[in-house]
């Protein structure tokens, strides 16, 4: 059973950072490129990043390029999220999803920037 | 920036009746395209991908059709558990969401 399972989230004041984690289990990890998706109250998904298979291939949404950091650690079927410089347009629960099309997501991390 | 655009925002539907969904892409996505139905306090659920394929385990009802910018959900009869908010995804050049359409019962 394909399970992905987010962490890191929390409340956080505006120009801080947080590190989100997801942990893959069920599937060939390194198969297959990782995304993180946000979606803020009341609102749609929005694609935050990507990253291929072997970390050669990142992308990143304008709303948060040169802020996050994506990468994975495929020995340990793991992905990540590092966020910087944050703002509370960023509060939204943040998914990781398996590529290419998300056919599978985890549960969320809630990520909350104020002061 | 890939921009999707949906419509309707909300469609009126009663159950039995058929539903059409459209999605746009403002340049081309090739059939790089999914549909996703998402309900209240869950995750976005896989409906479409390849613009026409159903995932595994979706019913038959649902069905897709285009390539290049232009993009269609159909629910053949809406059922009680298809009322929620429908988001097409281009993935062609890493991926946008479009804003959503809502289906509720008329």
């Amino acid at each position: 059973e394909v399970q992905l399972v987010e962490s890191g989230g929390g409340l956080v004041q505006p120009g801080r950072s947080l590190r989100l984690s997801c942990a893959a289990s069920g599937f060939t990890f390194d198969d297959y490129g990782m995304h993180w998706v946000r979606q803020a109250p009341g609102k749609g998904p929005e694609w935050v990043s990507g990253i291929s298979w072997n970390s050669g291939s990142i992308g990143y949404a304008d709303s948060v390029k040169g802020r996050f950091t994506i990468s994975r650690d495929n020995a340990k079927n793991s992905l990540y999220l590092q966020m910087n410089s944050l703002r509370p347009e960023d509060t939204a629960l943040y998914y990781c999803a398996k590529g290419p099309y998300f056919d599978y997501w985890g549960q969320g991390t809630l990520v909350t920037v104020s002061s | 920036e890939i921009v999707m655009t949906q419509s309707p925002a909300t469609l009126s539907v009663s159950p039995g009746e058929r539903a059409t969904l459209s999605c746009r892409a403002s340049q081309s996505v090739s059939s790089k395209l999914a549909w996703y139905q998402q309900k209240p306090g869950q995750a976005p659920r896989l409906l479409i991908y390849g613009a026409s394929t159903r995932a595994t385990g979706i019913p038959a009802r649902f069905s897709g059709s285009g390539s290049g910018t232009e993009f269609s959900l159909t629910i053949s009869s809406l059922q009680s558990e298809d009322f929620a908010v429908y988001y097409c995804q281009q993935y062609n050049n890493w991926r946008t969401f479009g804003q959503g359409t809502k289906v509720e019962i008329k």
